[in-house]
């Protein structure tokens, strides 16, 4: 079993969609959270980045965080075609005592979506 | 400005020659990253450098050698490559710990 799973769709919705995109990981010492864009043939970009449990907001995108169901979301209201993408969530641990968990990150396998206008 | 350049964009390399990967970032992070990418899967994190140090090798074969010239520099020097190395190779750096960690576009590689 990976330590994080995410469906690798492909996800395929019409313009001005609302898309959830969900990932669940195993390890309970994951304690900071990441989505990442990756637009084909280019690096991924960082969207959200929390580390508590709850929401958090950026424009259109909404990251949720629910550590006791070990659950991770992205929302994206009102979704454009231009947000067709790979989305990838990430995690990372706590540093360790001798400093080497850091920089770490555990990525799901990511998600393909498309928006179709 | 969350910036971290990569050059070249584009490489093709047949397995004897030599070449040099270069990432460059200017937002005072001391942490950086090279990682490894295939089509369709995620990115492998290959070395940490933290302070200008390796901190961390993921196992990465002696034919990529990992260098940190200063706070500001990461190159990958590359050796006798073999075709399977053919992939996106990404930078990435960071604040110490963890935090989110800013990529750039990445050095598409081929080997021939």
């Amino acid at each position: 079993q990976k330590e994080v799973e995410q469906d690798p769709g492909p996800l395929s919705v019409p313009e001005g969609a609302i898309v959830s995109l969900n990932c669940t990981y195993s390890n309970s010492a994951f304690q900071y959270f990441m989505w990442y864009r990756q637009y084909s043939r280019k690096g991924p970009e960082l969207l959200m980045y929390t580390y508590s449990s709850g929401n958090k907001e950026d424009g259109r995108f909404t990251a949720q965080v629910d550590k006791s169901s070990k659950y991770i979301s992205l929302f994206i209201r009102d979704s454009q075609p231009s947000d067709s993408a790979t989305y990838l969530c990430a995690t990372s641990t706590i540093p360790n005592a001798g400093g080497t968990s850091y920089g770490k990150l555990t990525f799901g396998q990511g998600t393909i979506l498309t928006v179709h206008p | 400005d969350t910036e971290v350049t990569q050059t070249p964009k584009h490489l093709v390399m047949g397995m004897t020659n030599k070449k040099s990967l270069k990432c460059e970032q200017h937002m005072g992070h001391r942490a950086m990253y090279w990682y490894k990418q295939k089509a369709k899967k995620p990115p492998e994190l290959m070395f940490v450098y933290s302070y200008e140090k390796l901190s961390i090798n993921e196992s990465v074969p002696s034919r990529f050698s990992p260098e940190c010239p200063n706070s500001s520099l990461l190159n990958l020097h590359l050796h006798a490559l073999q075709p399977e190395d053919s992939a996106l190779y990404l930078c990435a750096s960071s604040q110490e710990g963890p935090y989110e960690q800013y990529f750039g576009p990445g050095t598409r590689l081929t080997v021939t």
